[in-house]
């Protein structure tokens, strides 16, 4: 039982560029989502799906692209890199009943130059 | 004002004290977790409430719907406690979905 297997570790990325973060969880869990935490802020939510097939945007969904095509999988796209998306980004699962105790991902350093 | 704030922002304490970190919110929540990011970066849930006490080892989580105050207390404080404690809360939406929103956190460190 591995639980949430997220990657790259880190990635560096010039303006413009394209790239997948990928996120993976073997729970079963209904409940997954994208947060990106930057200094001095909370974790803010990017997206999130209930299931497969069923995404919506969080707090800060643009420049990101999310789809649910399995309830194992729920990959992160980054259409056109700005500066502005240079952050911390953790995926994070959970059932959607009993209490949502919250399993993450260990974090992706994305900086973008 | 954000939704979630913690008090205080940055802690140190020597090994041995009993340490207490607080969560204030300011919407009705439906649950409340404290979590736990490591220097490292990984975070890990500590506790999931959403009404009176639960006790972990030396981690007790407290909190008070009423008073919309929730916290975590530390005893016997040890270096390994060094890292960055969140609250967040659980809230139902005008949409009929569940939000969860984070505070910035409180990042403790524990001198031997």
């Amino acid at each position: 039982n591995a639980g949430v297997t997220q990657t790259p570790k880190f990635q560096v990325l010039k303006t413009g560029q394209s790239m997948t973060l990928q996120c993976a969880q073997d729970m079963n869990h209904e409940y997954m989502s994208w947060y990106r935490q930057d200094p001095g802020m909370g974790l803010r939510l990017i997206h999130y799906s209930v299931g497969a097939g069923i995404t919506d945007q969080g707090e800060v969904p643009n420049g990101y692209n999310v789809s649910r095509s399995t309830t194992e999988d729920f990959p992160l796209r980054l259409l056109s890199a700005a500066p502005s998306q240079t952050s911390v980004y953790f995926c994070a699962s959970s059932l959607l009943t009993g209490g949502r105790k919250l399993f993450f991902g260990s974090g992706t350093q994305l900086s973008v130059l | 004002k954000n939704e979630v704030e913690q008090s205080p922002q940055n802690l140190t304490a020597q090994e041995g004290e009993f340490i207490t970190i607080n969560c204030s919110y300011s919407v009705g929540i439906s649950a409340l977790h404290w979590l736990q990011q490591h220097p490292g970066g990984g975070i890990v849930s500590l506790f999931m409430l959403s009404s009176g006490k639960k006790k972990h080892g030396r981690l007790i989580a407290t909190i008070n719907i009423q008073e919309k105050h929730s916290s975590l207390h530390i005893t016997a404080s040890h270096p390994r406690d060094s890292a960055v404690y969140i609250c967040a809360v659980l809230r139902l939406t005008n949409f009929g979905n569940e939000k969860l929103t984070f505070g910035t956190g409180t990042r403790l460190t524990i001198i031997p």
